[in-house]
């Protein structure tokens, strides 16, 4: 089984802030990665696939990049709206496996 | 606009069966795979299983193989998961959700998820 790696487990950022959150894949996965968004008590909301593809109606201050191992989510300008927790997941064969998830909260 | 509605949570005595259901609509869902994912309280996301737009292929993490049941009713427009000799660690938030494509890779991936219905396996 692939193995997704989140870091850091949890941060602490300040409106406008520019945000990085890496996952790593304990193999390699090409770019079949994912980013979800979740609030607490919400489904979780698809914001990347294919690594760096942004979702339709996801703000262009969300955006991905990687391939094979080591993959990035960046918020270029953090909005009161993007608190939240968010989770990386690899689609490249069963079974699909999530990242443990990094929680973003206000400094 | 796309919607699922997951139904069927319940609280339910270890050992115990239950049948979760999503209605799917504002797309074409038999052309679509589908899968669930839970989340324990206070955990993350868990993958549980997957199944083809002909319900032709499906696939079960192993903490739930032998246990959980996927299907599908394409005329229904409707994702089930059947759960038996349910435990107390299959207590979660159970959440269907729409694959991100009709071919390729992400064909399996997930761009649309309910709002999911809630498992208590307690005595």
């Amino acid at each position: 089984d692939i193995q997704m790696t989140q870091s850091p487990s949890s941060l602490s950022a300040s409106v406008g802030d520019r945000v990085t959150i890496t996952c790593r894949a304990s193999q390699g996965i090409s770019n079949y990665l994912a980013w979800f968004q979740q609030k607490p008590g919400k489904a979780p909301k698809s914001l990347i696939y294919a690594a760096s593809s942004l979702q339709s109606g996801v703000p262009s201050r969300f955006s991905g990049s990687g391939s094979g191992t080591d993959f990035t989510l960046t918020i270029s300008s953090l909005q009161p709206e993007d608190f939240a927790t968010y989770y990386c997941q690899h689609y490249n064969n069963f079974p699909l496996t999530f990242g443990g998830g990094t929680k973003v909260e206000i400094k | 606009e796309v919607q699922l509605l997951e139904s069927g949570g319940n609280l339910v005595q270890p050992g115990g069966s239950l049948r979760l259901s999503c209605a799917a609509s504002g797309f074409s869902f038999s052309t679509y795979a589908m899968s669930w994912v839970r989340q324990a309280p206070g955990k993350g996301l868990e993958w549980v299983s997957a199944i083809s737009d002909s319900a032709g292929s499906t696939y079960y993490a192993d903490s739930v193989k032998g246990r959980f049941t996927i299907s599908r009713d394409n005329s229904k427009n409707t994702l089930y998961l059947q759960m038996n000799s349910l435990r107390a660690e299959d207590t979660a938030v159970y959440y269907c959700a729409k694959g991100g494509a009709t071919s390729g890779r992400y064909y399996y991936g997930m761009d649309v998820w309910g709002q999911g219905t809630t498992v208590t396996v307690s005595s």
